[in-house]
């Protein structure tokens, strides 16, 4: 059964204080790793793709890597306005990209 | 450019009662799919279109949930007799290619 799995469940972050989301998977034959940012009650908002191992997309205070098994999404010098949950997915092979969500990394930035 | 809406925002059904849920994708987008997130869950999902045809409904959790997309741009999504586990947020999304997905604002259903 396909799994992702993301840790932490919530981080707390003093403003300016870097840290890392972390994002481990086990999909069979990944066809792409997905970011979105949710803000409470809206919908998840697209930040990145990934499509192989050793890729990185960076905006602005955010970089997302992938490894074979897992992403880390990276956070520089964080701001407030970043607090939000942050969702990783992996889309199985088919038709078009389904994606499997992780259950999300709820972060709050502190002044 | 507008963004993908739902209506209602919000939804309170009681048991037994059937609900449907509308979607408004942006334009042009040929994909289209539905969730269903519970609180402190990630989007699960449901169902997926190209154009008007349902490619995938995998993910409906019953034979009471029901989509449509009939001319391949709003689609429905209609829940028969709705049970109290049905609540939840129900989140559409759009995409151009399938892989960057747009999500609307989400439906919050709540079943008494």
């Amino acid at each position: 059964e396909d799994q992702v799995t993301q840790s932490p469940e919530a981080l707390r972050l003093q403003e300016g204080e870097s840290s890392s989301l972390n994002c481990s998977y086990t999909v069979s034959g990944l066809r792409g790793l997905f970011w979105y940012r949710q803000d409470p009650g809206k919908g998840p908002e697209f930040l990145f793709t990934l499509y192989s191992a050793g890729e990185e997309k960076e905006k602005e205070r955010l970089k997302a890597t992938l490894t074979k098994k897992e992403s880390f999404l990276h956070i520089t010098a964080p701001k407030p306005e970043d607090s939000a949950t942050y969702l990783c997915a992996g889309a199985t092979p088919g038709g078009s990209y389904i994606p499997t969500f992780g259950r999300g990394t709820s972060l709050i930035v502190h002044p | 450019g507008a963004g993908v809406s739902q209506s209602p925002r919000y939804k309170v059904a009681k048991r037994g009662q059937d609900v449907a849920l509308r979607c408004d994708p942006i334009s042009g987008h040929v994909s289209l799919f539905w969730y269903q997130q519970a609180l402190g869950q990630g989007p699960e999902f449901l169902t997926y279109f190209q154009n008007e045809a349902q490619l995938d409904k995998s993910g409906l959790p019953s034979d009471r949930f029901f989509a449509e997309r009939p001319e391949g741009s709003v689609s429905t999504l209609k829940i028969q007799r709705t049970q109290q586990e049905d609540s939840a947020v129900y989140l559409c999304a759009s995409s151009r290619t399938g892989n960057e997905q747009y999500f609307g604002p989400g439906t919050r259903l709540t079943v008494t």
